[in-house]
């Protein structure tokens, strides 16, 4: 079946550093992927997608290509901000499953 | 566009007893996901509806039900709860599941259950 698998948190970084968080995913068929962020006491909120390879989606300066040949989607952003401290969830949706799979979840935080 | 609401925020239940859990999508959206997130299993899904049937189900008990109602509203019943059950239960709302490649699922806040 389907599966996601995301670098282990937690991920801790100062203001102004760069974010790589890895994601690499498994799947029978030609997925949508994604980047979900949860902020503490709310539900998931859609980051950015990608729907077919090569495809950069991007958001709020974050930025995920996807690719086919290595099986990822890996999130990065250029400087982070304190304001970015969440938990990001990498997911894809597959059609043919007629399911999303989620990874379980990156808990960020960035220290002034 | 208000977006996906859940009702209530918060449960306090003992074992043994049930519950109910409401959920209404985004306005235009036919499809409702439910997902149990849980800090040792992560985001698990539960049942997708679509147009009032039960399209998809994940590996979950008999425990756990679902039903649509024709204005796209969803419910999601626990019976009988155990400990294991205490959970953020998360909706999402889609155009058609989410999984179409111009689709997106949009969350809800998610109702927060405590099992005593």
């Amino acid at each position: 079946g389907d599966s996601v698998t995301q670098m282990e948190g937690p991920v801790t970084l100062s203001e102004e550093a760069f974010l790589t968080i890895n994601c690499t995913y498994t799947a029978t068929g030609y997925p949508s992927l994604f980047w979900y962020v949860q902020y503490p006491g709310e539900g998931l909120q859609l980051l950015l997608k990608a729907t077919k390879a090569d495809d950069k989606g991007s958001n709020k300066g974050f930025e995920a290509t996807y690719r086919k040949e290595t099986t990822s989607f890996h999130l990065e952003k250029g400087s982070v901000q304190v304001s970015d401290s969440a938990v990001y969830f990498c997911a894809l949706s597959d059609q043919e499953a007629g399911k999303s799979t989620f990874g379980d979840g990156t808990t960020l935080t960035v220290k002034p | 566009k208000a977006g996906v609401t859940q009702t209530p925020r918060y449960l306090i239940k003992t074992r043994g007893q049930q519950v109910t859990l409401s959920c209404s999508p985004i306005s235009g959206h036919r499809s409702v996901s439910w997902y149990q997130q849980t800090p040792g299993q992560g985001l698990q899904f539960l049942f997708e509806y679509f147009s009032e049937t039960q399209r998809n189900k994940g590996n979950f008990p008999g425990r756990f039900s679902g039903r649509q109602f024709s204005n796209s509203r969803s419910e999601m019943n626990v019976s009988t709860l155990e400990l294991g059950d205490s959970a953020l239960y998360l909706c999402a709302s889609s155009l058609f599941g989410g999984v179409a490649p111009a689709d997106t699922q949009y969350f809800g806040p998610g109702t927060r259950l405590t099992v005593l």
